[in-house]
């Protein structure tokens, strides 16, 4: 099955700062890439997706990049806020189900 | 916006007895999930549902789990009899279909086992 390694666990930048997230994945079927932001008690918010036919995708101050050949995908959040402060999941799959990474604390550093 | 509802929103059960968790995915939606996670975890699926019947499952989704979709608008996750580590935030979900993920989750229902 699929295997989702994600990286850093904890991640503190200061305000307006950039921060990047970067998982792995094992399966080369996978073909769809999300990432979801959690809030403590809540659902995951999806914020950025890829799929396997994109290399880059860029939503304001989100970006996600996709490395099929290496398996790896990560996510960068520009002028970073505090309300980005939450846990970021990233996750790999398709239409039968997503592994999600163990998630990153972002906190965000007045 | 369209939501995938969820109800209800916290059970508290004893060990040993079974829980019914409903879900009401979005009308248009094709693929049905149930994932959980374990406080302060990450989330882990469970099963995936497509065309009224299991596509996928995980080695967590064992015997004391089942899925139904018993009205065309309702998905259930039933688990028979509860475990301490069945507590858990269960998530449900839907997506369109395999030419266009975009899951969407539901607020989640808190299950406490005592």
């Amino acid at each position: 099955g699929e295997n989702v390694e994600q990286h850093p666990s904890t991640l503190s930048v200061q305000e307006g700062d950039s921060a990047v997230i970067k998982c792995t994945y094992s399966d080369s079927a996978s073909n769809y890439f999300p990432w979801y932001k959690q809030e403590l008690g809540k659902r995951p918010q999806l914020i950025i997706d890829i799929r396997s036919n994109v290399g880059e995708k860029k939503d304001q101050r989100i970006a996600v990049t996709l490395n099929k050949t290496a398996k790896h995908f990560s996510l960068h959040i520009t002028e970073t806020q505090p309300e980005d402060s939450a846990v970021y999941f990233c996750a790999a799959g398709g239409a039968d189900g997503l592994t999600f990474g163990k998630g990153t604390h972002l906190i965000i550093q007045p | 916006e369209p939501e995938v509802t969820q109800t209800p929103s916290h059970q508290v059960t004893q060990m040993g007895q079974e829980v019914i968790l409903r879900c009401v995915p979005i009308s248009n939606h094709l693929y049905f999930y149930w994932y959980r996670q374990i406080l302060g975890q990450k989330v882990e699926f469970l099963v995936s549902f497509y065309n009224n019947e299991i596509s996928e499952k995980s080695e967590i989704f064992d015997d004391q789990f089942s899925v139904e979709r018993p009205d065309g608008s309702n998905f259930t996750l039933k688990i028979r009899s509860t475990k301490l580590e069945d507590s858990a935030m269960y998530f449900c979900a839907s997506s369109v279909g395999s030419l266009s993920y975009g899951y969407t989750f539901g607020s989640g229902t808190r299950l406490t086992v005592v």
